[in-house]
């Protein structure tokens, strides 16, 4: 079966510092893999997306970054933490698709994140 | 860009009733997929039910249903005979190309006792 990872569960961090969230998924191959941050109190918002390694799309200009150096690996980044970073992070998987989404999402257990 | 609107930020029901989540969508697209996902306390993300737009009928998950309204771009949750574990965020979501769901900023639903 497949599980995805995603650490650490909660992270405090301090302006300026860098960042570095990992995710894995493990039982499948060539997933596509996702970032979403959730404000509180509010929805998700999708950060990045990839489809395959080193495929990365960037949804929303902002001061993080996202890698994907294997094929069940997807890190998020960041040089220099803001406040405005903090949020829940969640990593998520899907099966490839390349038409209308039409699969459903298995997410991680997220990471929450205090930039002080 | 594509939306999602919940209006409801917020509902409650009595344990047993049944409660409607509402969700409505913007698209220009012909084919696409609809979703509620629910977020307990612990913030795991959970897949209630998918709805196929090009279905007439509606999806049913033993409690959940949904009322999809295509022409109107609706799509609510039905939840029948709420138990306390119902009670969580839900997320209303619709699936783009590449599977990029666009998510609404979700309901609280509040079960009472």
């Amino acid at each position: 079966s497949q599980t995805i990872h995603q650490w650490p569960a909660t992270l405090v961090q301090p302006v300026g510092s860098p960042l570095s969230l990992e995710c894995t998924v493990e039982g499948t191959s060539n997933p596509n893999l996702y970032w979403y941050r959730q404000a509180a109190g509010r929805g998700l918002q999708l950060l990045f997306y990839s489809i395959g390694i080193g495929q990365i799309s960037s949804e929303v200009p902002q001061n993080l970054s996202a890698s994907r150096p294997q094929d069940r690996q997807f890190i998020l980044s960041s040089k220099k933490l803001l406040l405005s970073d903090s949020g829940f992070y969640l990593c998520a998987w899907s099966t490839p698709k390349f038409s209308v989404g039409n699969e459903k999402l298995f997410f991680g257990s997220g990471t929450q994140l205090s930039v002080l | 860009a594509q939306t999602v609107t919940q209006s409801q930020p917020e509902m409650s029901v009595q344990e047993a009733e049944t409660v409607t989540l509402s969700c409505t969508y913007d698209t220009s697209e012909s084919d696409y997929y609809l979703f509620w996902y629910k977020q307990p306390p612990s913030r795991q993300m959970i897949l209630v039910i998918r709805q196929e737009a090009y279905k007439q009928q509606n999806a049913t998950e033993n409690r959940f249903s949904v009322n999809f309204q295509k022409a109107a771009k609706s799509f609510s949750l039905k939840i029948s005979d709420s138990q306390l574990g119902d009670a969580a965020m839900y997320f209303c979501a619709k699936g783009e190309y590449g599977n990029k769901l666009v998510f609404g900023a979700g309901t609280i639903l509040r079960v009472k006792s």
